[in-house]
């Protein structure tokens, strides 16, 4: 049990455009998601708390109109990266809470700005 | 407020050799502790955990105890395999925070 499905895993856009990747729990409802962005040399990154039917909670540094997240439902969170540069590249992971201290993550979004 | 040290990797063992990577944490409390496994172009994997002092998670042969005089949760496997290797992060959570703090990731390249 406490699956969470992150689609897709590998995108390639192109520079300027905006790119969306969803992170669903299957069997449970999430009401409350993270997103972690993964750089180089693999440290983990939290990007934002993702509530359910409330706004995003930003972690310092992280430009909110970028990557926009929208919690719409207890068992999807979204996040939107708007404008993507080649900077904006990297491995984004989503997770979600559950049983109290429980943590799943999704498999991950392979994003690749050109 | 709460940080996760772990040691730098990359780690390079041969197979059947013994594993150890070192994890500290400071915190305000006791948070529970965590150590989640990345395989290649993975998502992060719970491999064990422990939730107060001196216990002790374990799973395919993983082993870490939570000392709270070190504040140390290293993680030890006695016979590592080739399919071991994974990036693996030390994580907290709770104290001050309800956020789930993570290391760096140390990398596991095991050899046959």
């Amino acid at each position: 049990g406490a699956v969470v499905s992150q689609h897709p895993s590998r995108v390639i856009c192109k520079s300027g455009t905006s790119v969306k990747i969803e992170c669903r729990s299957l069997d449970f409802q999430a009401t409350t998601m993270f997103w972690y962005r993964q750089f180089p040399k693999q440290s983990l990154m939290l990007m934002a708390t993702s509530n359910e039917g409330s706004k995003a909670t930003y972690e310092q540094g992280v430009e909110k109109d970028k990557f926009l997240i929208n919690h719409a439902s207890l068992t999807l969170s979204t996040l939107t990266v708007t404008s993507a540069h080649p900077e904006d590249s990297s491995f984004y992971i989503c997770s979600a809470r559950f049983g109290g201290i429980g943590y799943t993550f999704g498999s991950g979004t392979r994003l690749t700005v050109v | 407020g709460n940080s996760v040290t772990q040691m730098e990797g990359p780690v390079t063992l041969s197979e059947e050799a013994f594993l150890t990577i070192n994890c500290t944490y400071t915190a305000t409390g006791y948070p529970s502790l965590f150590w989640y496994v990345q395989y290649p172009g993975e998502g992060l994997q719970l491999l064990l955990k422990a939730t107060k002092a001196d216990d002790k998670g374990s799973n395919k042969g993983f082993e870490a105890t939570y000392r709270k005089e070190t504040t140390s949760f290293h993680l030890e496997k006695g016979s590592v395999q080739v399919s071991d290797s994974a990036v693996y992060f030390c994580a907290s959570y709770g104290g001050a925070t309800n956020k789930l703090i993570f290391g760096t990731g140390t990398l596991l390249a095991v050899q046959p």
